[in-house]
C-alpha cells in the first residue's frame, strides 16, 4: 500500500555538519508537512508545502534550516550547521488538499543525533 | 490561537480495562478534530476524526465525540488490549494542524 518514505531512518553527526533529510510523499498527494518531535516540545510543525510551493515555514529556525521540494516526489529538509539541540525525530507527512478534515499520512521519521 | 490540551500520561491499564484519554481544545473557528496513534518506532497514523459538532468518530473499538459545548474530544475504548499500547495524540485542524503533547498508554496482560 502507499506510504510516505523517509531517508535516512537514523543519522548521527557531529556539531557543525550539514544534515539533509529526504521524504517521498504518497503519489498524488499535493501537501507535504515537516514536523519535529522531542520529549520536551512534543510535535512541532516546521514547514508545509502545497503543490511544491512553501506555504508556511514560520516554525523553522531560518538561520540554519531550509526546506524545499525539488519535484513532486521529493521533499528535503536541510540543517546547516547542525547543533546538539537539533537532535530529534523529524517526520514528514503528506496529504491531499488543505481542507481541515483532510488526514495527514506520516512517514516513519528520521532520528537525528547531533553530538 | 488554536491549541489542544490532553491528559498527561503515562497511563497504565490492565487488559480489558476501560480507557478514557481526555482532550480539550481552544479554537476561534470550527475545527476538525482528530486522534492519531503512534506505535513504537513509527510515525503517527490516523485513528479517528470528527469534522463537526456532535459527530462521533470511531475505529478499532475506539470512539470520540466532538463536543462543542465543552470543547472536548475525549478518546474512549471499552476494553483495551496489549496491542493498544502506544502514544495517542489529540489534534485539531483549522487552517493548520495542532497536536497535543501525547499520552502514553501501556496495557499489561
Amino acid at each position: 500500500d502507499a506510504r510516505v518514505t523517509q531517508t535516512p531512518r537514523d543519522k548521527v553527526t557531529e556539531m557543525g555538519q550539514e544534515v539533509t533529510m529526504r521524504c517521498q510523499p504518497i503519489l498524488g498527494h499535493n501537501t507535504v508537512f515537516w514536523y519535529r518531535q522531542t520529549m520536551m516540545q512534543g510535535l512541532e510543525l516546521l514547514a508545509y508545502f502545497r503543490n511544491r510551493a512553501p506555504l508556511d515555514d514560520s516554525g523553522m529556525p531560518k538561520d540554519r534550516f531550509s526546506a524545499e521540494m525539488p519535484d513532486a516526489t521529493l521533499a528535503t529538509l536541510k540543517i546547516q550547521p547542525s547543533e546538539p539541540r537539533d537532535s530529534a525525530v523529524y517526520f514528514c507527512a503528506s496529504g491531499f488538499g488543505l481542507a481541515d478534515y483532510n488526514e495527514q499520512f506520516f512517514g516513519p521519521g528520521t532520528r537525528l543525533t547531533v553530538l | 490561537g488554536n491549541s489542544v490540551t490532553q491528559m498527561e500520561g503515562p497511563v497504565t491499564l490492565s487488559e480489558e480495562a476501560f480507557l478514557t484519554i481526555n482532550c480539550t481544545y481552544t479554537a476561534t473557528g470550527y475545527p476538525s478534530l482528530f486522534w492519531y496513534v503512534q506505535y513504537p518506532g513509527e510515525g503517527l497514523q490516523l485513528l479517528l476524526k470528527a469534522t463537526k459538532a456532535d459527530d462521533k468518530g470511531s475505529n478499532k473499538g475506539f470512539e470520540a465525540t466532538y463536543r462543542k459545548e465543552t470543547t472536548s474530544f475525549h478518546l474512549e475504548k471499552g476494553s483495551v488490549q496489549v496491542s493498544d499500547s502506544a502514544v495517542y495524540f489529540c489534534a485539531l485542524s483549522d487552517h493548520d494542524m495542532r497536536f497535543g503533547a501525547g499520552t502514553r498508554l501501556t496495557v499489561k496482560p
